[in-house]
């Protein structure tokens, strides 16, 4: 069975940092791009950022290029997004998702995990 | 960037009702134009990609149909667990990788 566990959520200043996970399972997951989205409390969905399979090629919504990053770690089946300088606009639920294909393009988002809560407030 | 648009924002309908939903792209985004679903509470779920393939183990009361710059999403009879929200999403030119703003179905 695919699994995604989102983890690091929490409630932190504006300009801090927090670290989120994302631990993988039940499929090949070296073979697969990630991606993280986000969904604001009572809004829609939002891109943030994706990475390819390998790991080499990321791409980031504007709204957080330079503040965010994109990473991941095969040998231990988890992605991560480690955000600096928070701003009270990045609060919201923060769902990973794997694409249906394998290979480098980021293409549909077939299995998502269940969402960690960031929340930036003072 | 491409933008995606979607209509209705909300519906009301009810049980066995024939729904369709549609999606506008900004500009031609051949079929490369996926459907999920959303319940409260929940993360969002796939139903359809590539414009017309009905997600493995999604009800084949779900179609897709469309390319270029219009789709619909068509739930052929509705059914109880199906009131929720539906965002269409496009992968075509990225980045970024966009969504509509999703549309509501409720009950009637």
């Amino acid at each position: 069975e695919v699994k995604l566990l989102e983890s690091g959520g929490g409630l932190v200043q504006p300009g801090g940092s927090l670290r989120l996970s994302c631990a993988a399972s039940g499929f090949t997951f070296n073979s697969h791009p990630m991606t993280w989205v986000r969904q604001a409390p009572g809004k829609g969905l939002e891109w943030v950022t994706s990475i390819s399979a390998g790991g080499p090629t990321t791409f980031y919504a504007d709204s957080v290029k330079g503040r965010f990053t994109i990473s991941r770690d095969n040998s231990k089946s988890t992605l991560y997004l480690q955000m600096n300088s928070l701003r009270p606009e990045d609060t919201a639920m923060y769902f990973c998702a794997k694409d249906l294909r394998m290979g480098a393009t980021i293409d549909v988002f077939d299995m998502w995990g269940q969402g960690t809560m960031v929340s930036v407030s003072s | 960037d491409i933008q995606m648009t979607q209509s209705p924002s909300s519906l009301s309908a009810s049980v066995g009702d024939r729904v369709t939903i549609t999606c506008r792209a900004s500009q031609s985004i051949s079929n490369y134009l996926n459907w999920y679903q959303q319940i409260p509470g929940k993360a969002p779920k796939l139903l359809i990609y590539a414009a017309s393939s009905l997600q493995s183990g999604v009800p084949s009361r779900f179609s897709g149909s469309g390319s270029g710059t219009d789709f619909t999403l068509t739930i052929s009879s509705l059914q109880p667990e199906d009131f929720a929200t539906y965002y269409c999403q496009q992968s075509y030119s990225i980045p970024p990788i966009t969504f509509g703003q999703g549309t509501r179905l409720e009950i009637k």
